[in-house]
């Protein structure tokens, strides 16, 4: 089946600084979805990306659809406390998978104020 | 973007019991999923529930175990029945329109099986 591995599981910076995470998959994918989740709370859509080589923002957050479509990136700009949370990367291949979305692992984010 | 709500929040419940866990959702949408997140975890697709048909269940997930009611396009129930402690978990329930590739996640279901 597919997979999707995340890195880094987890990270532990100081306020102020960029962020960088990834997911690369052994398929190819037509929509990259990046969520962060709060504890106690559900998944929050951050961005959504729909064609390769896609450079998306939403405030201090960018994500890109690579090229080959089997990887993506969210990269978070001078992060702040209230970045702490989960990131998880998800991916679409509506053609053979039901449209069902394949999630990576997360990454857990730490920021020191 | 659709809001999604699910009852109860939490529960704590005894081994042998069921739960039934509801999810409405602020608009129409035409595809509804379960997951499931254990601690520590990612999320799992359990099923995607139809609406006025049987669910689809993912492969280790099985109809008796959690059975799946859609009556209409914005509401899904989701039970977890004879619960052990292993059924201990985060319940997710998540919604997205076919026209779009956006897919939404309601607050979960904080489920303990003592």
């Amino acid at each position: 089946g597919q997979q999707l591995n995340q890195s880094p599981q987890s990270m532990f910076i100081q306020e102020g600084e960029d962020v960088s995470m990834n997911c690369t998959s052994s398929s190819i994918f037509n929509t990259w979805l990046w969520y962060k989740q709060d504890p106690g709370e559900g998944p929050v859509l951050l961005i959504a990306l729909y064609k390769a080589g896609e450079l998306t923002s939403n405030g201090r957050l960018t994500a890109q659809f690579g090229i080959t479509r089997k990887d993506s990136f969210l990269n978070i700009s001078a992060s702040i406390p209230s970045d702490v949370g989960i990131y998880f990367c998800a991916g679409q291949l509506k053609e053979t998978s039901g449209s069902r979305l394949t999630f990576g692992e997360g990454t857990q984010l730490t920021v020191n104020p | 973007s659709a809001v999604i709500s699910q009852k109860p929040s939490r529960d704590i419940c005894q081994r042998g019991t069921s739960l039934t866990i509801q999810c409405q959702v602020d608009s129409q949408v035409t595809m509804m999923f379960w997951y499931r997140q254990q601690p520590g975890q990612s999320l799992t697709l359990i099923a995607t529930a139809n609406q006025g048909s049987e669910a689809t269940y993912e492969s280790g997930f099985v109809i008796d175990k959690f059975p799946i009611s859609r009556p209409n396009l914005t509401f899904s129930t989701l039970t977890v029945s004879n619960m052990s402690p292993e059924d201990s978990s985060i319940y997710l329930c998540s919604c997205r329109q076919e026209i779009y590739n956006e897919q939404f996640f309601g607050p979960g279901t904080r489920l303990t099986v003592l």
